[in-house]
């Protein structure tokens, strides 16, 4: 499987100011994802990360709140804009590999605490 | 978008019991299913899944089985260890053969192991 890294691993920012999470992947992958994870809760898809193009964005989240780059096949960011305490969450990065780009593997996540 | 609460269905079990998880999803068009640990600040851990044209399948210690009928999924954990404790999730997917692979999750279950 492929191992994902990301940094920050966690950071506690100010509100109104905005954080770049990095994802990077030890080998070329075709699909890479952002997830959000709030307290205590499941995990909800924010976007696809597109290589080349504008990330594909799921109902609830727009690209002025989260703008992703996709650069190359091994690398990806996210940023959290304008945030405030609402935006406290673990943010994680996820790869599809295998036959059919079927199987998910995650990055350790980044914990956000906004104040 | 689904609604989740603040507490995780738990289950607490002796070490050397065996464990099951079960999980029921809402779409019936859903082909793929995979099961997940997420130790505390982790992210989460692929440890098995499942394709739809199938019903069980097995790896070390665990199991999962896939009911289509009722929508139902379950995992299995024979002889459970104290390492074993974690949220569990599980996930569900319709591939449809598009670029837009995408996972949708359950709400987790805590497992406790007691020594």
């Amino acid at each position: 499987s492929a191992v994902i890294s990301q940094k920050p691993s966690r950071d506690i920012c100010q509100r109104g100011t905005s954080l770049t999470i990095q994802c990077q992947v030890d080998s070329q992958v075709t699909m890479m994802f952002w997830y959000r994870q709030q307290p205590g809760q499941s995990l909800t898809l924010i976007a696809t990360a597109n290589q080349g193009s504008e990330a594909t964005y799921e109902s609830g989240f727009v690209i002025d709140k989260f703008p992703i780059s996709r650069p190359n096949l091994t690398f990806s960011t996210l940023t959290v804009s304008n945030m405030s305490p609402e935006d406290s969450s673990i943010y994680l990065c996820s790869v599809a590999q295998g036959a059919g780009n079927t199987e998910a593997f995650f990055g350790q996540g980044t914990r956000l605490t906004v104040v | 978008g689904e609604s989740v609460g603040l507490h995780l269905p738990t289950l607490s079990v002796q070490e050397g019991d065996n464990s099951i998880i079960n999980c029921a999803y809402s779409n019936s068009a859903s082909d793929y299913f995979i099961w997940y640990k997420q130790e505390s600040g982790k992210g989460p851990q692929f440890i098995i899944d499942i394709r739809s044209n199938m019903d069980k399948r097995q790896g070390q210690r665990v199991t999962v089985l896939l009911n289509k009928t009722v929508k139902h999924l379950s995992l299995q954990i024979a002889a459970t260890q104290p390492g074993d404790s974690a949220v569990y999730f599980c996930a569900e997917s319709h591939h449809s053969g598009g670029s837009n692979y995408k996972l949708t999750f359950g709400k987790g279950t805590l497992l406790t192991v007691n020594p």
